[in-house]
């Protein structure tokens, strides 16, 4: 099983839709959460944390679910200029190494 | 403000050819160091990290390597690339203190093609 699991997507949706996006790990011991996010051909950068008791920020909504061991993120209103890809990151603790999924893409259609 | 560099911004080599990627970070002092390679629909992949000055740790074995001559200074090199080193690699910093996450900051990349 791989640590960090995402689904590639695409997403297409219209704008002002409701879309989210679950991401799954594997190693209980993870300790903290957080969602980038990559422009077509850029470096990624970081969107939000995600916090146990969930978080928003905005149109943006993070929330973690230790019990199952996944993370999801809702983004509401979607605009056009949310296309990108998403992607999910975990932080096992110790030094700063952390594991980046392979990403969900998400395409908002005018 | 901090900022980071990477050059050169696209590459192309022939297979057995060396490389030397440098990834150079302004406006902070002994950052974390990290180098990762994103091949096409994959997930960013860890190469090496590193926590000071001639502290190299690999993630991964294949045939690249790096060094840190200079605190904000990171290099990827390779003495003979092979195909399945083809990918957009990208250089990030991170605040470097353990014990907690701290952000990292990535630069532009280089996208690497390997023929």
């Amino acid at each position: 099983r791989k640590e960090v699991e995402q689904d590639p997507g695409p997403f297409n949706v219209p704008e002002g839709a409701t879309v989210a996006f679950n991401c799954t790990y594997s190693n209980s011991a993870s300790q903290s959460f957080f969602w980038y996010r990559q422009d077509c051909r850029k470096e990624p950068k970081l969107l939000m944390s995600v916090y146990s008791s969930g978080n928003e920020d905005g149109r943006f909504t993070a929330q973690l679910n230790r019990a199952s061991q996944y993370i999801s993120l809702l983004i509401r209103d979607s605009k056009l200029s949310d296309s990108a890809t998403y992607l999910c990151v975990v932080w096992v603790g110790g030094y700063q190494k952390v594991t980046f999924g392979t990403g969900t893409k998400l395409q908002v259609i005018p | 403000s901090q900022t980071i560099h990477q050059w050169p911004a696209t590459l192309v080599q022939p297979v057995g050819s060396p490389l030397s990627l440098e990834c150079t970070v302004e406006g902070t002092s002994n950052p974390n160091l990290y180098w990762y390679r994103q091949a096409a629909g994959r997930g960013l992949q860890l190469l090496f990290y590193s926590v000071g000055i001639g502290q190299i740790s690999s993630e991964v074995p294949q045939n690249l390597s790096a060094s840190r001559p200079q605190d904000r200074q990171f290099i990827l090199s390779s003495k003979k690339l092979l195909l399945s080193d083809s990918g957009f690699y990208l250089c990030a910093w991170s605040v470097g203190t353990s014990g907690a996450y701290n952000e990292q900051f990535f630069g532009p990349g280089t996208r690497l093609t390997v023929l």
